[in-house]
């Protein structure tokens, strides 16, 4: 159980395009997703804490109008990089925790962005 | 400001060994501790404590919280090829954000 679905894995883009990202759980509802970049050899850092049904809490030094992060339905959020340049290539990451009680945060796969 | 720190930042062992990894922990109404093993994809959940003093274990695995002292361990017996990643340690506070700490980078060689 506990399965959190990513999509792409890996996109390859030209400087200027948006990209969007989509996170599902696959078995259980999120009230909760989290979305992270992770460079590499770095550990994850948290760009925004996404609620079903209401605004995303962006973390410090993220721009909202860059990254925007929709959250449908508690088995989907999505995150959408707008005109994506080279310095927004790296590894993005969700995760969604479940209700109720205390739960962990269930990662996806990551998606790789790649801005040419 | 709320930290996670882990040690060492990367091992060597050999199949067989026992590996103990630490994480010590600065966070403000903290919640609870989770450990991840990440590999070459996004991490995957091992254990989450809340609680002082109690073990938690799975298979080779187990890890132990004390909340007095701030920090947990995770033990790794027997190791084996396979335990070769990156583990993450990550405290949670009433937000349920998770703040991580760097990693120790775990290779086992046959």
């Amino acid at each position: 159980g506990a399965v959190v679905s990513q999509h792409p894995s890996w996109v390859i883009c030209k400087s200027g395009t948006s990209v969007k990202i989509e996170c599902r759980s696959l078995d259980f509802q999120a009230t909760t997703m989290f979305w992270y970049r992770q460079f590499p050899k770095q550990s994850l850092m948290l760009m925004a804490t996404s609620n079903e049904g209401s605004k995303a809490t962006y973390e410090q030094g993220v721009e909202k109008d860059k990254f925007l992060i929709n959250h449908a339905s508690l088995t989907l959020s999505t995150l959408t990089v707008t005109s994506a340049h080279p310095e927004d290539s790296s590894f993005y990451i969700c995760s969604a925790r479940g209700t109720g009680g205390d739960q962990p945060q269930h990662f996806g796969d990551g998606t790789r962005l790649s801005i040419l | 400001e709320d930290k996670v720190v882990q040690s060492p930042l990367s091992l060597v062992v050999h199949e067989g060994d026992t590996v103990t990894l630490n994480c010590s922990y600065e966070v403000t109404n903290f919640r609870s501790l989770l450990w991840y093993k990440q590999e070459k994809k996004a991490p995957t959940f091992l254990f989450m404590l809340t609680s002082s003093g109690i073990e938690k274990k799975s298979g080779r695995l187990s890890s132990i919280l004390d909340k007095k002292e701030l920090f947990s361990i995770l033990n790794i017996t027997a190791t084996q090829t396979g335990d070769s990643a990156v583990y993450l340690c990550a405290g949670t506070y009433v937000t349920d954000k998770l703040i991580f700490g760097t990693g120790t980078r775990l290779q086992v060689f046959p």
